[in-house]
């Protein structure tokens, strides 16, 4: 089956602008997890979802991040009022039922802010 | 202490040889541990995954579990240059939902 997707897979935009991520799961997983990885660094958990509700949003560094899964599957990463150092890539994981099991990888969204 | 402390590297080992990957963390109550292969501009894939404490073996990769010492170890026999990568250690918290924390990440250079 499909795996893991998310759009874009680039995205440049300017210092101030509002910026949305897309993950879609893999079908079927309960769990997602978006991460933040910085050149060099490794992922740097942001939130953990178990189906639509949000189980750990500990990672999200300030208000300005916000990330929504209403129907339990595709998730979005929103983004306001973006800073340069937003500027990473953004990863979706998903797993089967969370709780340590194996997470399986989108191929990122590298996001640039000017 | 960061909760997941890895040595980034890199880590250089002749083709064909043992290469040895550390990682130490600071959550007691931890009960999984992973280790993921991530190529440049890639994202990161599962090598193994370890449960209990000693090894597991899987083709060329063993993972090393020591709970009492909170320390985990990925060994790659007869290493190869497709190897070279950077390894990354996560580790799920221990509770009920089990957020992960990721290491820096190791990078390994197999010189052929």
């Amino acid at each position: 089956g499909a795996g893991v997707s998310q759009t874009p897979s680039n995205k440049v935009t300017e210092k101030g602008k509002y910026v949305e991520l897309r993950c879609d799961p893999i079908s079927g997983h309960t769990a997602l997890y978006w991460y933040r990885q910085s050149l060099g660094q490794g992922p740097e958990f942001l939130i953990y979802f178990q189906g639509t509700g949000a189980a750990d949003d500990s990672g999200l560094p300030n208000d300005r991040f916000f990330a929504v899964r209403p129907e339990g599957s595709v998730s979005t990463l929103k983004i306001q009022r973006t800073e340069r150092g937003d500027s990473a890539v953004y990863l979706c994981a998903s797993s089967l039922r969370g709780r340590g099991e194996t997470q399986y990888f989108g191929p990122g969204t590298r996001l640039l802010v000017l | 202490q960061k909760e997941v402390e890895q040595n980034s590297g890199p880590l250089s080992v002749p083709e064909g040889a043992i290469a040895s990957l550390n990682c130490t963390y600071s959550d007691r109550g931890s009960q999984s541990f992973f280790w993921y292969r991530q190529y440049s501009g890639k994202s990161p894939e599962l090598i193994m995954s370890i449960y209990s404490n000693g090894d597991k073996e899987d083709g060329r990769f063993t993972a090393q579990l020591n709970k009492a010492s909170q320390y985990v170890s990925l060994l790659i026999r007869d290493s190869q240059p497709s190897d070279s990568a950077t390894y990354l250690c996560a580790v799920p918290s221990s509770g009920g939902y089990q957020k992960v924390t990721f290491g820096i990440g190791t990078k390994l250079q197999v010189i052929p």
